[in-house]
């Protein structure tokens, strides 16, 4: 089992949409989470830290459940300029504090 | 500006050369790591180190060297060893303990010919 799940997608959705990835994580233990966007042929940038009680930024809201080990992002009224790849990120447990990568979900925001 | 700043943008390799990838970064971190991205993947983890002189294998780390000899610079060095190093790789940052998120680079693309 990978360390960090996404669904790949692609997502394709209307402009205006709402639309929402899950990521899960395997170690319990984790400690730190974020989501990254990254456009075609680009570094990744972050997008939000999520936090226990859960986080919004304008249009973007996530958040983590511990309990069943899920991230989520909820994007609302998408627009064009949406369209990229989003990484669910992972910090490690351990002293080492490793980031882990999601592969990624694809979501291309349509006219 | 306070940056992570990779170079060359683009690298071309002839086949059993060895080639070096410069990171460097200003934003005073202690954590630097290496990530292969091939077309349509995610990330995967190559090397990463918390604090000069010392840097830890990740999950793909066969064919490629790293050192740590200051702050600064984490230099990625791509061995004849490794077989399919034609990839985007990227080089990130952060400061160490939880809660602090990863600044990237912008990249180096290298292409086996």
């Amino acid at each position: 089992r990978k360390e960090v799940e996404q669904d790949p997608g692609p997502f394709n959705v209307p402009e205006g949409a709402t639309v929402a990835f899950n990521c899960t994580y395997s170690n319990s233990a984790s400690q730190s989470f974020f989501w990254y966007r990254q456009d075609c042929r680009k570094e990744p940038k972050l997008l939000m830290s999520v936090y226990s009680s859960g986080n919004e930024d304008g249009r973007f809201t996530a958040q983590l459940n511990r309990a069943s080990q899920y991230i989520s992002l909820l994007i609302r009224d998408s627009k064009l300029s949406d369209s990229a790849t989003y990484l669910c990120v992972v910090k490690g447990v351990d002293s080492s504090y490793k980031l882990i990568f999601g592969s990624g979900t694809r979501l291309l925001v349509r006219p | 500006d306070g940056g992570i700043t990779q170079s060359p943008k683009y690298l071309f390799r002839k086949e059993g050369q060895n080639v070096t990838l410069s990171c460097e970064q200003n934003l005073n971190h202690d954590a630097m790591y290496w990530y292969r991205q091939d077309p349509g993947q995610g990330l995967r983890l190559i090397y990463y180190s918390q604090i000069v002189n010392d840097f830890q294998k990740g999950d793909i780390a066969e064919g490629y060297s790293v050192s740590r000899e200051k702050k600064e610079s984490f230099p990625l060095t791509v061995t004849s060893a490794q077989k399919n190093p034609t990839a985007f790789y990227l080089c990130a940052s952060s400061k160490t303990g939880g809660g602090t998120e990863a600044f990237f680079g912008q990249g180096t693309r290298l292409t086996v010919v």
